[in-house]
Parts: structure tokens; C-alpha cells; sequence
């Protein structure tokens, strides 16, 4: 079955450069969610958004921004990149009119600012 | 505030020796409780949703169960590949799922 797609899978960046984080979504699902998941910790939710519009907002700092496309695509951007942005970005997908909850999560982006 | 606590931190089992880990939880209105899988490096794999005290879900070796302030997740016979981190996160009145951190489970042959 198709899965969720993220892309690039490793990026390495510099202190105050910008970065930008794709998600593909599983075929037919309407809604994409961002987590961040440092080291040795649990993952941190980002935010949300439902048929392109946003749905939801976690702790995602002012220096992030993200949308979602026409093809349900989604697209999390980082500027004046920190050290402490390193972590692993994740984004799921799930289907809201199943009615179902499950949100499926992709293999991740490794980011490493140095 | 909506928290989530996961015991133990740790466990090492040996192959065919069966155990549970725990996650305590609190949340304003429950919508569902989701256990994930993780491997290092990798994104957490679905699992299963309980959405109501009572109800238990199986999957191979694996049986979740939820009551009003916790779940378990109850792991029988378990084998070298089992091992892993456990998540458990619970979704309240918004999007987010709020995790706890998690049981690293080790099984040994």
C-alpha cells in the first residue's frame, strides 16, 4: 500500500539559512500534520491543515510557516535556521471523512543545522 | 493539561516471555488512543486507535487495551524482531496527537 511520502530524507544546512520540507500524503488523504521529534524525545506537533486550509497550530515557531497545495501536498518552511532546529521532521496523513482518527506518519526528514 | 505518561522506560524481555507496558493518560474529551511502533531513525508505524473504555484490539502478538485512565499493551511470546519503541499518544478536542516517550522494548533469543 502507498505510504507517505517526505522528501529530502537528510538535510544539512547552516545557521540562519532557510529549508524547505515536503510531504506527499497517502492517495485520497485530506489532511497533513507536522511533528518534530528531537533527540531521544517523543515527537512535538507542529501543525495541521484540512483541505488546504490550516486546522490546527502546535508549538510551530514564528520562523516556520507551512501550507498545503491543490494536490494535498504540503510543504513545511524553516527560516533563520538554529541549532536546535536539528531534529527529525515528520508529517502523516490521514482521512477526516472516514471518521477514523489514524494518522499515518512518513519515513521522516533528518535536518542538521550546523 | 493533557499528558501522557509511558512505564516502564525500558524493558528487556527474553524471546517468548511475555509482558505489558503501561500508558497512563489524561485529556480533556478523548477521541481516540493511538498505539505506535518506532525503529530508530524511522517515523512511528500505526499500530492501533481505541476509542473507548472497554475495548481491546489484536493484532499478531500484540493486544491493546483501554480503560478510563489508561492502556495497555499486552505482548505475548514476543520475538527478536518485536523490539523497538512503543508509543502511545492520545488525540483530545484539536488535530495534535500528544505522545508519551515512550517503551524501548529489547527481546533477546
Amino acid at each position: 500500500a502507498a505510504g507517505v511520502i517526505q522528501s529530502p530524507r537528510h538535510l544539512i544546512k547552516e545557521k540562519r539559512e532557510t529549508a524547505t520540507l515536503k510531504c506527499y500524503p497517502i492517495p485520497r488523504h485530506d489532511t497533513v500534520y507536522w511533528y518534530q521529534q528531537g533527540p531521544g524525545q517523543d515527537p512535538q506537533f507542529l501543525i495541521s491543515f484540512y483541505e488546504k486550509m490550516q486546522s490546527d497550530k502546535g508549538s510551530i515557531p514564528d520562523r516556520f510557516s507551512a501550507q498545503q497545495f491543490s494536490d494535498y501536498h504540503s510543504e513545511l518552511n524553516m527560516s533563520s535556521l538554529e541549532l536546535g532546529d536539528s531534529a527529525l521532521y515528520f508529517c502523516a496523513s490521514s482521512l477526516w471523512t472516514s471518521g477514523h482518527n489514524e494518522q499515518f506518519f512518513g519515513p521522516g526528514t533528518r535536518l542538521t543545522v550546523l | 493539561e493533557d499528558q501522557v505518561t509511558q512505564s516502564p522506560e525500558a524493558l528487556r524481555l527474553q524471546e517468548g516471555e511475555s509482558s505489558s507496558l503501561n500508558c497512563s493518560y489524561t485529556v480533556s474529551g478523548l477521541r481516540g488512543l493511538f498505539w505506535y511502533r518506532q525503529d530508530p531513525g524511522k517515523g512511528p508505524e500505526f499500530l492501533f486507535t481505541l476509542y473507548s473504555a472497554g475495548e481491546e484490539k489484536e493484532k499478531e502478538r500484540l493486544k491493546a487495551t483501554l480503560t478510563k485512565k489508561e492502556s495497555f499493551l499486552h505482548i505475548t511470546a514476543p520475538k527478536p524482531e518485536d523490539s523497538a519503541t512503543y508509543l502511545c499518544a492520545v488525540q483530545g478536542l484539536g488535530d495534535k496527537l500528544i505522545f508519551g516517550t515512550g517503551t524501548r522494548l529489547q527481546v533477546f533469543p
